[in-house]
């Protein structure tokens, strides 16, 4: 049972808007990360933070932010909506360091119209 | 561009067999890797994971083979069973903070 949890499971937005993902770690994991699921490809990484702090960042444009909590929970934000954000946004948590898995939550579907 | 990849998008067993899974990786940095399952409408599960100061690791029916000179990895299934069908992921990293993953290999165990 990995704990992460995430919300919503799904959101339909229009293009242009804004939209905000949650995320609650398992507990005892100081360590959040998002990964962006298309159709038909593997997780590509977005960002990763650790102690409220962006700690590593993908191939992502500045539109993509996110925010860490005290209590390790996390959000994702995405701003001007395009039609290819469309996918499965995957929150991640973990231990920082090496030599560790991360243990994903069942993700949210978003589709931009 | 795509550092880990699995070439195979999907594979078919019978219920007993071995199923073999592969991937292969371009960044020789990477010391890290990790097969995770996933069933449709749910996140990754962590599977199995190797150290790349190993060359083997097992799991019960899970193995994951390393052979760090031809960058390639492997996981074997034995025996396999229905349940086991599902789109497995391979996962590398180098820093502990990212992953980099392949697109997938569906894995049908038919009964």
């Amino acid at each position: 049972e990995t704990g992460v949890t995430q919300s919503p499971t799904h959101l339909i937005k229009t293009r242009g808007q804004q939209v905000t993902l949650r995320c609650s770690s398992q507990s005892g994991h100081n360590t959040v990360s998002w990964y962006q699921q298309a159709l038909g490809q593997g997780p590509q990484f977005i960002f990763q933070y650790y102690r409220e702090e962006e700690n590593g960042r993908g191939n992502f444009p500045p539109r993509f932010s996110g925010l860490q909590f005290p209590n390790y929970s996390s959000e994702l934000n995405v701003n001007a909506l395009e039609l290819d954000d469309s996918a499965l946004y995957l929150c991640a948590s973990s231990l920082v360091g090496q030599d560790t898995e991360a243990f994903f939550g069942q993700g949210t579907r978003l589709t931009v119209v | 561009d795509q550092q880990v990849k699995q070439n195979s998008p999907s594979l078919s067993v019978q219920e007993g067999r071995i199923s073999i899974l592969n991937c292969d990786y371009t960044n020789s940095m990477f010391d890290y890797f990790l097969w995770y399952k996933k069933y449709p409408a749910e996140g990754p599960t962590f599977l199995i994971s190797i150290s790349s100061i190993k060359d083997k690791n097992e799991d019960g029916r899970f193995t994951v083979f390393l052979n760090k000179s031809a960058k390639h990895l492997s996981l074997h299934i034995v025996p396999s069973q229905p349940g086991d069908s599902a789109v497995y992921f391979c996962a590398a990293t180098n820093t502990g903070n990212q992953f980099y993953f392949g697109t997938g290999t569906s894995l049908t165990v038919i009964p």
